[in-house]
């Protein structure tokens, strides 16, 4: 079965700052999506960045990169200057080329400092 | 409506009642998915619908858990005889075309947190 882990339950970084989030995978398909969603206290999952497993060049969001792995299937997300409105849970997800399905890490809780 | 709208947005019922939750897709999405997710947790899908068919329930954790969509729009998630197991939030999204394709995203509603007392 796939699983996504996300192994930091809460992170916190100062203002401004760059802080790294962790997510590792399990998966025997080749063809597969990484994403990385932000839940605010609203509860809507907002897409924040997204990874084909064949491009082999990371994906960047403005202040959101990612830091994609795939002989160690990690995918880690670096935001950079770290702004207050960056507070949310954050959640990894996979999905497979072969299903419907999104699979789902923990999250990680990221608190910023002002 | 300009994104997925999800109706109650709180819903407090008794072990034992029915329940129904609400989620009108954004207009025009083919795709529409459930979720549940348990406090603290990350989301688990539930089931998967393109337009009116619903092609993956694989999801949904028993048979008194049962979603439609019948005019490919809006769908209803209903829970018979609920159980304190099942509370938790229920999240929707969807996608502009079907199969579940990853170059359309999916786009979330707020989800309605349901809690059994």
């Amino acid at each position: 079965a796939q699983t996504v882990t996300q192994s930091q339950p809460e992170m916190s970084v100062q203002e401004a700052e760059t802080v790294t989030l962790s997510c590792t995978y399990d998966t025997s398909e080749s063809d597969y999506y990484l994403f990385w969603y932000k839940q605010p206290p609203s509860r809507q999952m907002i897409l924040v960045i997204r990874q084909e497993a064949y491009k082999q060049q990371n994906a960047t969001e403005n202040r959101f990169s990612v830091n994609f792995q795939k002989a160690a299937k990690s995918f880690s997300l670096k935001i950079s200057d770290s702004q207050l409105g960056d507070a949310a849970m954050y959640f990894c997800a996979q999905h497979m080329d072969s299903n419907y399905q999104l699979i789902w890490g923990a999250g990680t809780k990221l608190i910023i400092k002002p | 409506g300009a994104g997925v709208s999800q109706s109650p947005r709180y819903k407090v019922a008794k072990r034992g009642q029915d329940v129904a939750l609400r989620c009108d897709p954004i207009s025009g999405h083919v795709s529409l998915f459930w979720y549940q997710q348990a406090l603290g947790q990350g989301p688990e899908f539930l089931t998967y619908f393109q337009n009116e068919a619903q092609l993956d329930k694989s999801g949904l954790p028993s048979d008194r858990f049962f979603a439609e969509r019948p005019e490919g729009s809006v769908s209803t998630l209903k829970i018979q005889r609920t159980q304190q197991e099942d509370s938790a939030v229920y999240l929707c999204a969807s996608s502009l075309v079907g199969g579940g394709l990853i170059n359309q995203p999916q786009h979330f509603g707020d989800g309605t947190r349901l809690s059994i007392l």
